[in-house]
């Protein structure tokens, strides 16, 4: 247990619809970072918010959109649904703490979303 | 890109010392080696970090070579729980490293 939740745990949507994601971080940590991975793939960074702020984004585009809020939890929303959105969902979450030693990330256990 | 290559599986017996082994030829001076694990249907789980020095902790030990060109994660005994997909990463450290992840290898340990 990391101490990271997401929600929901599966999600069914259709093409052309939206969805939002939800993580809450481990207590304490100020960065999130998300990821989707699909089928027998590594998990492939999609954006990370550190302190209410996008910082860094990966190849994807823009119907990908995040938000940080104060509590440092964060969501992620994916407009205009594809079939090839269909993947586990990843967020984990960080704390800059200065030591280099304390820059491992936790992993929630994911949202797996079902585009059909 | 992932700048790693690793086996894509490898088999170890339970009870055995598992070594999986990953090439970074590409590393720069200032990136750590890091290892990550997940199990199926999980989320990944740190395991281990290191610059230049070889690393313990309570789950594994990290062997980099001198030139840092490749190491290699030793689980010392590996059980059944150990299976999963073990994953290399390059970067350059901090809470704010966006990691990169290939395909990673896939570890059966067998009864």
């Amino acid at each position: 247990e990391t101490g990271v939740t997401q929600s929901p745990t599966h999600l069914i949507k259709t093409r052309g619809q939206q969805v939002t994601l939800r993580c809450s971080s481990q207590s304490g940590h100020n960065t999130v970072s998300w990821y989707q991975q699909a089928l027998g793939q590594g998990p492939q960074f999609i954006f990370q918010y550190y302190r209410e702020e996008e910082n860094g984004r990966g190849n994807f585009p823009p119907r990908f959109s995040g938000l940080q809020f104060p509590n440092y939890s964060s969501e992620l929303n994916v407009n205009a649904l594809e079939l090839d959105d269909s993947a586990l969902y990843l967020c984990a979450s960080s704390f800059p703490g200065g030591a280099i030693d304390t820059d491992t990330q936790y992993f929630g256990p994911g949202t797996r979303l079902t585009v059909l | 890109d992932a700048k790693t290559t690793q086996p894509p599986s490898m088999d170890c017996a339970e009870g055995r010392a598992a070594n999986l082994p990953c090439n970074h030829s590409t590393i720069s001076g200032n990136e750590y080696v890091y290892w990550y694990r997940q199990i199926h249907s999980q989320g990944p789980q740190y395991i281990i970090h290191g610059l230049k020095n070889n690393e313990t902790n309570e789950m594994a030990s990290l062997i980099i070579t001198e030139d840092r060109k490749s190491s290699t994660l030793i689980l010392p005994h590996a059980t059944l729980r150990d299976t999963a997909v073990y994953y290399c990463i390059v970067g350059y450290g901090g809470a704010t490293n966006k990691l990169i992840f290939g395909t990673g290898t896939l570890l059966a340990v067998q009864p």
